[in-house]
């Protein structure tokens, strides 16, 4: 298994701002995946961050919005742009066992936007 | 386009009963289908992990069952405590590069 660590756990913001979430795995992985949960919501995937390259983003997310970095292949950051309270959510990182493709993911940022 | 469906969407029980909570999905070309608890404000922890090719998987008191053909999979809880209590996600994990699919959880609440 994999063991997965996010900074902040958690925050609030004034709108307009901009937050940047880190994610750190205890092993090498070649994807990790940022996914947004909303209240009450399940989880939406943003977009897969492969080390070396840019970043696959979902329909209906920008790299604009939500620009992500991946400079190894154990830390990748997701930061949230231009805030707004609708951008108020759970952001989770998430990666996949080279195995069994057996997901696991990171305690979550909870993110509230003012 | 895959669509996961879990049900109840929430469920409450007494201490020690024995209980399943329901996961369909619409396209049975899957790679693979795992359970996740999530409790309140935290993030997911995988509970049990079932690959296209079984049938089912099993942890201590917690049994998953996969039939693709139907598209469903069970998730069965044998003498379910109070610290069962939490949201189950299913996910669906797609073939030909088609990403993981979710569930909108079934919230369980254990009496004691």
């Amino acid at each position: 298994s994999a063991v997965i660590s996010q900074k902040p756990s958690r925050d609030i913001c004034q709108r307009g701002t901009s937050l940047t979430i880190q994610c750190q795995v205890d092993s090498q992985v070649t994807m990790m995946f940022w996914y947004r949960q909303q209240p009450g919501q399940s989880l939406t995937l943003i977009a897969t961050a492969n080390q070396g390259s840019e970043a696959t983003y979902e329909s209906g997310f920008v790299i604009d919005k939500f620009p992500i970095s991946r400079p190894n292949l154990t830390f990748s950051t997701l930061t949230v742009s231009n805030m707004s309270p609708e951008d108020s959510s759970i952001y989770l990182c998430s990666v996949e066992s080279q195995g069994n493709n057996e997901q696991f993911f990171g305690p979550g940022t909870r993110l509230t936007v003012l | 386009k895959q669509e996961v469906t879990q049900i109840p969407a929430a469920l409450s029980v007494p201490e020690g009963e024995n209980l399943v909570l329901n996961c369909s999905f619409t396209d049975s070309a899957i790679y693979n289908l795992q359970w996740f608890r999530q409790d309140p404000g935290k993030g997911l922890t995988s509970l049990l992990l079932i690959q296209s090719s079984q049938r089912e998987q099993t942890s201590g008191r917690l049994n998953a069952s996969l039939d693709k053909s139907s598209g469903r999979s069970t998730l069965y809880i044998a003498a379910s405590q109070p610290g069962d209590s939490a949201t189950y996600l299913c996910a669906v994990g797609g073939t030909g590069g088609f990403k993981t699919i979710f569930g909108a959880g079934t919230r369980l609440f254990v009496k004691a």
